[in-house]
């Protein structure tokens, strides 16, 4: 079975860091380029980040970049998101998803929820 | 960046009805859109790919239409299980970027 199963959310507080963790099983990795998507509580999808298959090339939204890194682990079949510097509109679940041929964001894990509060 | 209009936000139908989601992009993005499925609590779940193209074990009432600028999602006929939120998502260029959502709730 294809799945994607994320870790490491929590509470920290602003200023804190955080690393989440994505780990796939049920596919070849190492073939996929993988994102990370977020959701404040009772909001919308909001893209964050991606890296590329052999993990050489990543991209970020404005609003993470410079505070975030984006890193995978191809013989240990897990995606990293490195958060440091976190504010309080950093607080959301936070998915994983293997993008496939055509575009497609397919699966998605369960997500990881990451509140940052005092 | 590239913005995507979805509309309406909220819809409210019955069971048996026939509904219509649209994305709009703010320039074209070819056929390189994706509509998602999401119920309070779970992660989304992919239905259409390719603007038009049916994802594995998604059910034949959904569809999705459109090129370019304008797109649509179509449910032919409302099932209990179909009430959620559901996103468009465009990847033709980065970053991707997803509608706001249209909730699609029981009258």
């Amino acid at each position: 079975e294809v799945q994607l199963v994320e870790s490491g959310g929590g509470l920290v507080q602003p200023g804190g860091s955080l690393r989440l963790s994505c780990a796939a099983s049920g596919f070849t990795f190492s073939s996929y380029w993988m994102h990370w998507v977020r959701q404040a509580p009772g909001k919308g999808l909001v893209w964050v980040s991606r890296i590329n298959s052999d993990g050489s090339s990543t991209s970020y939204a404005d609003s993470v970049k410079g505070r975030f890194t984006i890193s995978r682990d191809n013989a240990k079949n897990t995606l990293y998101l490195q958060m440091n510097s976190l504010r309080a509109e950093d607080t959301a679940v936070y998915y994983c998803a293997r993008r496939g041929a055509w575009g497609r964001f397919d699966p998605w894990g369960q997500g990881t929820l990451v509140t940052v509060s005092s | 960046a590239i913005q995507m209009t979805q509309s309406p936000s909220s819809l409210s139908a019955s069971v048996g009805d026939r509904v219509t989601i649209t994305c709009r992009a703010s320039q074209g993005i070819r056929n390189d859109l994706g509509w998602y499925q999401q119920k309070p609590g779970k992660a989304p779940k992919l239905l259409i790919y390719a603007a038009s193209s049916l994802q594995s074990g998604v059910p034949s009432r959904f569809s999705g239409s459109g090129s370019g600028t304008d797109f649509t999602l179509t449910i032919s006929s409302l099932q209990p299980e179909d009430f959620a939120t559901y996103y468009c998502l465009q990847d033709y260029n980065y970053p991707p970027a997803f509608g706001q959502g249209t909730k699609l709730e029981i009258k």
